[in-house]
């Protein structure tokens, strides 16, 4: 069981399509993140929110859009996607020590298998 | 950039066999945290080493954190097959609060 709530659990979408992912935690954790992850790769990051305030977006293209309405919810708008978009998408979050603070472990959600035809 | 290597990348063992998996840093980490995915799962922390030359034991897990804080090992003892998964390990740059780097990863099976 997971404390990160991510739904839904898997998405197939065309590439036209506007889709959203969506993550909630009640832990009270200041720090949310997206990760993507590709079958038998590690988790590369994609985006971190501190305080509700994007801090990190590491190149990530724009058809790429997240969004974080409070501190418990995190979204990931997904427009015009490619198929090599195709992975896994995991939220994460973290009790946050600082503005941004990768010291607290990192809690993942159940992650969204996300395939584009 | 940082990198951390993570050897090996698969390793299939007996039941009751030992496993240790490795990680390697290029520069100096503050500190380094252990993940565990099941076969179609998510990550889940494990465990968090801070200091240099740390050893911490979580039942048949051990892990280690290098006297130069550059290396880290995870050393399960007599295997079970709820072992199975891929097992991460996330470095945190001596200096940086910004990205932990993860290992590639090494596969575990364990045949019964």
């Amino acid at each position: 069981d997971t404390e990160v709530t991510q739904t839904p659990k898997h998405l197939v979408m065309g590439m036209t399509n506007k889709k959203s992912l969506k993550c909630e935690q009640h832990m009270g954790h200041r720090a949310m993140y997206w990760y993507k992850q590709k079958a038998k790769k590690p988790p590369e990051l994609m985006f971190v929110y501190s305080y509700e305030k994007l801090s990190i977006n590491e190149s990530v293209p724009s058809r790429f859009s997240p969004e974080c309405p409070n501190s418990s919810l995190l979204n990931l708008h997904l427009h015009a996607l490619q198929p090599e978009d195709s992975a896994l998408y995991l939220c994460a979050s973290s009790q946050s020590t600082g503005v941004l603070s990768y010291n607290s472990p990192l809690h993942f959600g159940n992650g969204t298998r996300l395939t584009v035809t | 950039g940082q990198q951390v290597m993570q050897i090996p990348q698969y390793q299939h063992v007996q039941e009751g066999e030992d496993f240790t998996t490795y990680c390697n840093s290029s520069t100096t980490l503050s500190n380094i945290q252990w993940y565990k995915q099941r076969p179609g799962g998510h990550p889940v922390f494990l465990i968090q080493l801070v200091k240099s030359g740390e050893v911490k034991k979580q039942k048949r897990l051990t892990f280690q954190f290098g006297e130069a804080k550059k290396n880290s090992s995870l050393h399960i003892t007599a295997t079970q097959t709820t072992d199975v998964g891929t097992y991460f390990c996330a470095g945190l740059r001596g200096g940086s609060n910004y990205k932990l780097t993860f290992g590639k990863g090494t596969l575990l099976t364990v045949n019964p």
